[in-house]
């Protein structure tokens, strides 16, 4: 079993959509947690970052974690085409310590 | 967010050369950096994280003497890729993390695309 798991989708939504994305990690002791953005054959760009349980906003977008049930969650409001890229979880147990990543979902958005 | 930078974005050698992709923070210290490749459609695999002024601590498979990481200052750090084979083309990124403001976000620079012919 992996410490995080993602589906890799694809996911296809139409433009306006709220789009949910998902993580479950398997080890406890993670405590930061992180959305990355990856466009094709670009570096992962940070979308948000999170310490422990609870949500966090920022414009379009909620990340919320739920350190009971070993989940995270990204949400997208009023999805745009601009938003279809590969979504990847990352977490570590650590401030600046090695990261451990999801999968990466990929996201299309149809205009 | 913090800027990270690396160099070349696209490589093209032949096979039993050598070549070193450079990353660099540009405006914050960073004080650990970290190497991935990726393969298309696959997640990041982490090869490697170096710590400024230490040597690399490299993942289990990863082999060290064929890349050769180097983390000379708090604003650089190389990956050499040795005797280059096909094998070894591949997406490769590079991220640091350091005292950006108050806290440890990895930020990752824009990878290098390494084609070994």
């Amino acid at each position: 079993q992996k410490e995080v798991e993602q589906d890799p989708g694809p996911l296809s939504v139409p433009e306006g959509a709220i789009v949910s994305l998902n993580c479950t990690y398997s080890n406890s002791a993670f405590q930061y947690f992180m959305w990355y953005r990856q466009y094709s054959r670009k570096g992962p760009e940070l979308l948000m970052y999170t310490y422990s349980s609870g949500n966090k906003e920022d414009g379009r977008f909620t990340a919320q974690v739920d350190k009971s049930s070993k989940y995270i969650s990204l949400f997208i409001r009023d999805s745009q085409p601009s938003d279809s890229a590969t979504y990847l979880c990352a977490m570590n147990d650590n401030q600046g310590g090695k990261l451990i990543f999801g999968q990466g979902t990929e996201l299309s958005v149809k205009p | 967010g913090a800027v990270v930078s690396q160099h070349p974005s696209w490589v093209i050698c032949k096979s039993g050369t050598s070549v070193k992709i450079e990353c660099r923070s540009l405006d914050f210290q960073a004080t650990t950096m970290f190497w991935y490749r990726q393969f298309p459609k696959q997640s990041l695999m982490l090869m490697a994280t170096s710590n400024e002024g230490s040597k690399a601590t490299y993942e289990q498979g990863v082999e060290k003497d064929k890349f050769l990481i180097n983390h000379a200052s708090l604003t650089l750090s190389t990956l050499t890729v040795t005797s280059a084979h096909p094998e070894d083309s591949s997406f490769y990124i590079c991220s640091a993390s350091g005292l950006a403001g108050v806290s440890y976000e990895q930020y990752f620079g824009p990878g290098t695309r390494l084609t070994v012919t």
